[in-house]
């Protein structure tokens, strides 16, 4: 398909790892993001993995990349109550024009305390 | 500090009416990007500019005109035109090059037109 795919909703307890999942649409793409936004706030880039990479880890924050299946995967460890927010995929596709980058419709992670 | 400012952070029109969203950034980046965000939805990208006057639509820019004379600045306008104009505004901006290009984005003007 032509859009980047992600599950709606996920609800963890505190304390457990949470797992939010990207299908993206194209395997050539080059970079794949993850951003966060909390209520009423703009994005905030949390990390980023090259395409010829397969995993990247960042303190709490763990991203796993499949290219052959174009699925994507960050991990966040001992979720707290403060991770709550809406989560978006984002990728870069090869050869899109002017840095555009195509955006998921978000996950909205609720951590249960 | 570095950064990207949106004002004013809640704006309200009456239909009918033109409105100008700011966006300005400090952060030397090239290139500039508008973005609507609705309820469950998104982001979708409306206009975008990787040089000074010079700018692009993007999927969903009826309604909407961007103008780019400053490498600081790339107001958004939203014309009487736009149908549902109601909506989270988000503007983001970008290094060119073969690097990452990751966006960074400011902190949304919310627009709500009666």
């Amino acid at each position: 398909g032509e859009d980047v795919e992600q599950s709606l909703f996920l609800s963890v307890r505190e304390g457990d790892s949470s797992v939010i999942n990207c299908t993206y649409t194209d395997s050539s793409s080059t970079y794949l993001y993850w951003y966060k936004q909390e209520p009423g706030a703009g994005l905030q880039l949390l990390t980023y993995i090259f395409s010829n990479m397969d995993m990247k880890q960042d303190q709490r924050l763990t991203v796993l990349l499949n290219k052959k299946d174009k699925h994507l995967s960050l991990r966040i460890a001992d979720t707290q109550t403060g991770d709550s927010a809406i989560y978006f995929c984002a990728e870069r596709r090869r050869g899109s024009t002017l840095g555009r980058l195509y955006f998921g419709r978000g996950t909205q992670l609720t951590v249960w305390p | 500090d570095g950064g990207i400012t949106q004002s004013p952070k809640y704006l309200f029109r009456k239909e009918g009416q033109n409105v100008t969203l700011s966006c300005e950034q400090n952060l030397n980046h090239d290139a500039m990007y508008w973005y609507r965000q609705d309820p469950g939805q998104g982001l979708r990208l409306i206009y975008y500019s990787q040089i000074v006057n010079d700018f692009q639509k993007g999927d969903i820019a009826e309604g909407y005109s961007v103008s780019r004379e400053k490498k600081e600045s790339f107001p958004l306008t939203v014309t009487s035109a736009q149908k549902n104009p109601t909506a989270f505004y988000l503007c983001a901006s970008s290094i060119r090059g073969t690097g990452g290009n990751e966006q960074y984005f400011g902190p949304g003007t919310r627009l709500t037109v009666t």
